[in-house]
């Protein structure tokens, strides 16, 4: 299995602001991905992050909108940016482990006024 | 498009008795049919994954049940406790490129009381 951790676990986040989410594994991982979880409903994955090159973005979600950095192969950020109240989600790193197991930090839980 | 149809939406069980949770998806493509349990405040933690060529697996008190040609798959959770109390997603996904990318049920809010 693979222990994955995240930064910030919570946050009060103003409207407008941006806000950088970390995610540290602790093995090297190929595949790195980022859900959201809007309250008291399902996953949706937001983008896949290879490492050394551009993340990919499902429907609906835009690169100006949720920038994602993965510099090596245990780390990468998502950022939201310009948040509105329809941001406040819980944000969820995963990775693809080498037996292709996909496994879930315990998510960043961001509250926007 | 939901890809992945999740039922029931919640679930009241006895403790000791079986929780059966049911999920149908539509692409024939999917290879990988994860599920995952997931307490308040908590991410998803993965329980019991099965793939499209064995028709039953079994880990503990969790099997996951499989028919390829209905392209369906449920949960049977045995000797429920209210400890099993959590929501539960299935999960399907296929692979490309190497990338394993879940698409989700809209998951089952499981309640066992004593």
């Amino acid at each position: 299995s693979a222990v994955i951790s995240q930064k910030p676990s919570r946050d009060i986040c103003q409207r407008g602001t941006s806000l950088t989410i970390q995610c540290q594994v602790d093995s090297q991982v190929t595949m790195m991905f980022w859900y959201r979880q809007q309250p008291g409903q399902s996953l949706t994955l937001i983008a896949t992050a290879n490492q050394g090159s551009e993340a990919t973005y499902e429907s609906g979600f835009v690169i100006d909108k949720f920038p994602i950095s993965r510099p090596n192969l245990t780390f990468s950020t998502l950022t939201v940016s310009n948040m509105s109240p329809e941001d406040s989600s819980i944000y969820l790193c995963s990775v693809q482990s080498s037996g292709n197991t996909i496994y879930f930090g315990e998510g960043s839980w961001l509250t926007v006024v | 498009q939901q890809q992945v149809k999740q039922s029931p939406q919640s679930l009241i069980v006895q403790k000791g008795g079986i929780s059966i949770i049911n999920c149908a998806y539509e692409n024939t493509a999917f290879d990988y049919f994860p599920w995952y349990q997931q307490f308040p405040g908590k991410g998803p933690a993965l329980l019991i994954a099965i793939r499209p060529d064995v028709s039953e697996k079994k880990e503990g008190r969790f099997t996951i049940s499989f028919n390829k040609s209905a392209k369906q798959f449920s949960l049977h959770i045995m000797d429920s406790q209210p400890g099993d109390s959590a929501t539960y997603f299935c999960a399907a996904s296929k692979e490309g490129a190497g990338s394993y990318q879940l698409t989700f049920g809209k998951g089952t809010k499981l309640s066992v009381i004593p």
